[in-house]
Formats: structure tokens, C-alpha cells, sequence
């Protein structure tokens, strides 16, 4: 069983159009994220939410909306896509960590390519 | 503003040679140092992890030697094998947050045999 699933895998696209990619955890997590990881490798967070709430947003342009419809899934939804956008995106869970730590679990992430 | 600076860039390693890694951290609020490896096409995966309180922790071959008064923190992977070869990320987080990791620029690790 996936832990934490993402789809599409690949997505090409046109320069100005709309997409989304969705995300399903089935750890029981309470948190999830989005972080893009560039052309150079480079990971950085985009959004995070706990229990449907979102609690962080990274400077991240209003083209990029997230959306969790509930605590097991997170959606990204982008508008008016740019070449700069194309990435991997990866989606990721874990357990609200109060005063602790606890491990992120990782998608296998969106290879998204503006054209 | 590279919070986690992370070298070499790049490694190419022996079969059965020490493979090290090396970050250093500009903010003492970090508490949490996570190391994750990412082979091609998949998402990075939690190898092992240290908090301040200590200065090592070992797990199998994998290695994280941490040294808070220089901010700095490493991986040594021992005997390594051409299956450890992929990237290497360091990263960091703060207490009391929500497990923001800060990641640093990443290793890609070749082990040949």
C-alpha cells in the first residue's frame, strides 16, 4: 500500500493553462505539505496544512492554490501556468508534532512541464 | 538566504570507502537535523536523524556526527555500496513549529564498485 500517493506522475503542459495535482495519504497523518523541487534539485516547501487548516504559505504566487478536502488528501491547483513553474512536486505527511519531531513520508512526486 | 549549506555537490565513492557529508546551520532554533535520501524518480526518504541533545547517532552503516557549537552536522555512511548511490539531503526544523524542513542544496553520492 502507497503511504502517501500522488497523481498524475507526469504532467506536460501549455504555458497559460490550468492544472491540478492531487494527494492521498492513508498514514493517519495530521499534516501535510507541498515542496517543489527545482531544476538543480534544490527542495523547498510550498504549503502546509494541519487537519484541512492551512499553516504555512511560503511566498508562494496566488497562482498556486492548495485545497484539503479533509485531512487525508491535499490538492494543488495551478493557474496560468508559467515555464518557471515546471518542477517536481512533492507531496508529504506527517504527524502534528507538538513539541516533537516525527518523520516526513514522501510522495514520489508530480514532474510538471510548462511548454 | 541558504539557511542549511550543504558540500560536496557532488561524491564519488569506492565500493566499501566512507562517504561523507557535511551541512552547517545558521539558525540556533533549528532542534531537529534530519538526513533524507532520494534515488531518481522517487521522493526523498527519512534515513536517520539527530536532535541537539546529542553528538551521535548510529544506525547500521549510516552515521550523523553533530557539533552544536559549530553549527555544523554530518553523514558518514561506512563500507559504502553502489546501492547507496543517489542524493543526499541534510535538513532542519524548528521546535515548536510544524515540521518545516529546511533543506539543504543536496549530495549526489556514486559509489562504484
Amino acid at each position: 500500500d502507497t503511504a502517501v500517493s500522488q497523481t498524475p506522475k507526469y504532467l506536460v503542459t501549455q504555458m497559460g493553462n490550468d492544472k491540478s495535482i492531487k494527494c492521498e495519504q492513508n498514514l493517519g497523518h495530521d499534516t501535510m505539505y507541498w515542496y517543489k523541487q527545482d531544476s538543480k534539485k534544490f527542495l523547498k516547501i510550498m504549503f502546509s496544512y494541519n487537519n484541512k487548516e492551512l499553516i504555512i504559505n511560503e511566498t508562494v504566487p496566488n497562482r498556486f492554490s492548495p485545497k484539503s478536502p479533509d485531512k487525508a488528501h491535499l490538492n494543488l491547483h495551478i493557474n496560468s501556468l508559467e515555464l518557471g513553474d515546471s518542477a517536481v512536486y512533492f507531496c508529504a505527511s506527517s504527524q502534528f508534532p507538538g513539541t516533537g519531531h516525527t518523520e516526513a513520508f514522501f510522495g514520489q512526486g508530480t514532474r510538471l512541464t510548462v511548454v | 538566504q541558504q539557511q542549511v549549506k550543504q558540500s560536496p555537490q557532488s561524491l564519488i565513492v569506492q565500493k566499501g570507502g566512507i562517504s561523507i557529508i557535511n551541512c552547517a546551520y545558521e539558525n540556533t532554533a533549528f532542534d531537529y537535523f534530519p538526513w533524507y535520501q532520494q534515488f531518481p524518480g522517487k521522493g526523498p526518504a527519512l534515513l536517520i536523524a539527530i536532535r541537539p541533545d546529542v553528538s551521535e547517532k548510529k544506525e547500521g552503516r549510516f552515521t550523523i556526527s553533530f557539533n552544536k557549537s559549530a553549527k555544523q552536522f554530518s553523514l558518514h555512511i561506512m563500507d559504502s555500496q553502489p546501492g547507496d548511490s543517489a542524493t543526499y539531503f541534510c535538513a532542519a526544523s524548528k521546535a515548536y513549529n510544524t515540521d518545516k524542513l529546511i533543506f539543504g542544496t543536496g549530495t549526489r553520492l556514486q559509489v562504484f564498485p
